[in-house]
């Protein structure tokens, strides 16, 4: 059964940047079966999916953070990470990761992990 | 880009009841449309996939329906375990939208 946990920092100072890990385990993250990607949701709101990566480096990202974001694998961790630069506290979020199988649906997700983003 | 909206944003209903939540796509997306139910202060999981696909484990009281830009959730018998938020999502192709949420309580 896959599994995939977040980690990295709670608390993110404006115009800094978030960076989070995603571990997998039970499952290969060079499978050709997954994509693997990042969804927040903001205190209280909805979900939005930030963006995918498939283990060869393709990547998909939402057009309102594109500009800031960018998700990488390391296929020797078997681990995926995301990057958002220049936080507001708009970004403050719980941050799932996820693994998209065939088809392209989130069938599985880590626990999520709250990032504040405040001085 | 593909946009979802839901109706109704939420709705309560008496143990038992029929309900029905719907999800329209601003651009023809075929059946690649999955549904997942997010109970309070837990994950999401996924309850249908293309359009009317039962997840294994899911109950059969929830059904889906649909293709092209109109879906439709149904819940046959609402359970009280069923007060969740539920939400549509595209995965016709990138961006992977989803929909604004629909909560879902018990009267």
């Amino acid at each position: 059964q896959l599994q995939l946990q977040e980690s990295g920092p709670g608390l993110v100072k404006p115009s800094e940047t978030l960076s989070l890990t995603c571990n997998v385990s039970g499952g290969s993250i060079s499978s050709s079966a997954y994509y693997w990607g990042w969804i927040r949701q903001a205190p209280g709101k909805g979900l939005e999916w930030i963006g995918s990566i498939y283990f060869r480096g393709s990547t998909y990202y939402n057009p309102s953070l594109k500009n800031r974001v960018t998700i990488s694998v390391d296929t020797s961790k078997n681990q995926f990470s995301l990057e958002l630069n220049s936080v507001t506290a708009a970004d403050t979020a719980v941050y799932f990761c996820a693994g998209q199988g065939a088809p392209r649906v989130f069938f599985h997700w880590g626990q999520g992990t709250l990032v504040t983003v405040s001085s | 880009d593909i946009q979802l909206t839901q109706s109704p944003p939420s709705l309560s209903a008496s143990v038992g009841d029929r309900v029905t939540i719907t999800c329209r796509a601003s651009l023809h997306i075929s059946s690649y449309l999955a549904w997942y139910q997010q109970k309070p202060g837990k994950v999401p999981k996924v309850l249908i996939y293309a359009a009317s696909t039962l997840q294994s484990g899911v109950p059969s009281r929830f059904s889906g329906s649909g293709s092209g830009t109109d879906f439709t959730l149904t819940i046959s018998s609402l359970q009280p375990e069923d007060v969740a938020t539920y939400y549509c999502q595209n995965y016709n192709s990138d961006p992977f939208t989803f929909g604004p949420g629909t909560k879902v309580n018990i009267k």
